[in-house]
C-alpha cells in the first residue's frame, strides 16, 4: 500500500459525459501528479500540482483539467468524454520536486 | 527533453536465471532514474531509484541496477528470477523543470514472463 488513495476504482459511463477522479496523497506529501495509462499511449504525465499550484503540464487535453485543494487532495475531471478516454488514470504523490513518486491503484474509466 | 527507451516490450527467462532488462536514457542534465513494477491490475511500485552517489543501485526483491553515464543506461538486473517476478517493469527517468514541476518521463514497458 503507497498511502495514496484513488476513487472509484472502476468507473463506466457514456460518449459526452463527464467525471471526476478524486486522490488523497500519502500524509504531508505536497506534490500531486495524474498519469493516464492506455494500451495505444502507454504511461502519460499528464498534470503536476505542489501546495495548490500547477507546477508542471504534460499532455492534458483541454477537456481535461485538475486543481488540488487545499487539504491538498487533488480532483481530475474529464468532461465530454470519447471512447478514446477509456484508460486507467494513476494518481501519484511526492514530498516535494524530485522526490519519489508513489503511485495509487488507479481508477479505471471505460467510456462506452 | 528527456526520454527513457526500453528494449524489448517481451523478456522470458527460466525461473532461476539472471533477469536482464534494458533502459537507455537521454537527458540534457543529470537525469534521476528509476524503475517501477506493475503487477496485473495493481499500481506502479517502486523497485529503485538513481539519484545521486554510489552508480550501483539495490532495490526491493533483490533487483539492482546499475547507472552507466558514457552508455547513457540504467539496466535493471536480478540474479535469479522467481516466478512472482512476473509482471510489467517500467524505466523512467525525471528533471526537476524550469517552475519547480517534475515530469517523471515513462518507458514503454517490458514484460517479464518466468517459465519453469
Amino acid at each position: 500500500d503507497s498511502g495514496v488513495t484513488q476513487t472509484p476504482k472502476h468507473l463506466i459511463t457514456a460518449t459526452g459525459q463527464r467525471v471526476t477522479l478524486r486522490c488523497s496523497p500519502r500524509s504531508g506529501d505536497l506534490s500531486v501528479y495524474w498519469y493516464q495509462q492506455s494500451l495505444d499511449q502507454g504511461l502519460q504525465f499528464l498534470i503536476q500540482y505542489y501546495n495548490g499550484e500547477e507546477r508542471a503540464k504534460g499532455n492534458i487535453l483541454e477537456r481535461f483539467s485538475a486543481q488540488q485543494f487545499p487539504d491538498l487532495h487533488s480532483e481530475l475531471n474529464l468532461s465530454s468524454l470519447e471512447l478514446g478516454d477509456s484508460a486507467l488514470y494513476f494518481c501519484a504523490s511526492s514530498p516535494r520536486g524530485l522526490d519519489t513518486i508513489y503511485f495509487g491503484e488507479g481508477s479505471w474509466l471505460t467510456v462506452v | 527533453a528527456q526520454s527513457v527507451t526500453q528494449l524489448g516490450s517481451h523478456v522470458s527467462v527460466s525461473e532461476g536465471a539472471l533477469v536482464l532488462l534494458r533502459c537507455n536514457y537521454s537527458s540534457s542534465v543529470p537525469p534521476y532514474l528509476f524503475w517501477y513494477v506493475q503487477y496485473p491490475n495493481q499500481g506502479l511500485q517502486l523497485l529503485l531509484k538513481y539519484t545521486t552517489g554510489a552508480t550501483l543501485v539495490k532495490g526491493i526483491n533483490g533487483f539492482e541496477a546499475e547507472f552507466k553515464k558514457s552508455e547513457t543506461s540504467f539496466h535493471l538486473t536480478k540474479p535469479s528470477a522467481h516466478m512472482s517476478d512476473a509482471a510489467e517493469y517500467f524505466c523512467a527517468v525525471s528533471v526537476l523543470g524550469k517552475g519547480g514541476g517534475n515530469k517523471l518521463t515513462f518507458g514503454t514497458g517490458t514484460q517479464l514472463k518466468v517459465e519453469l
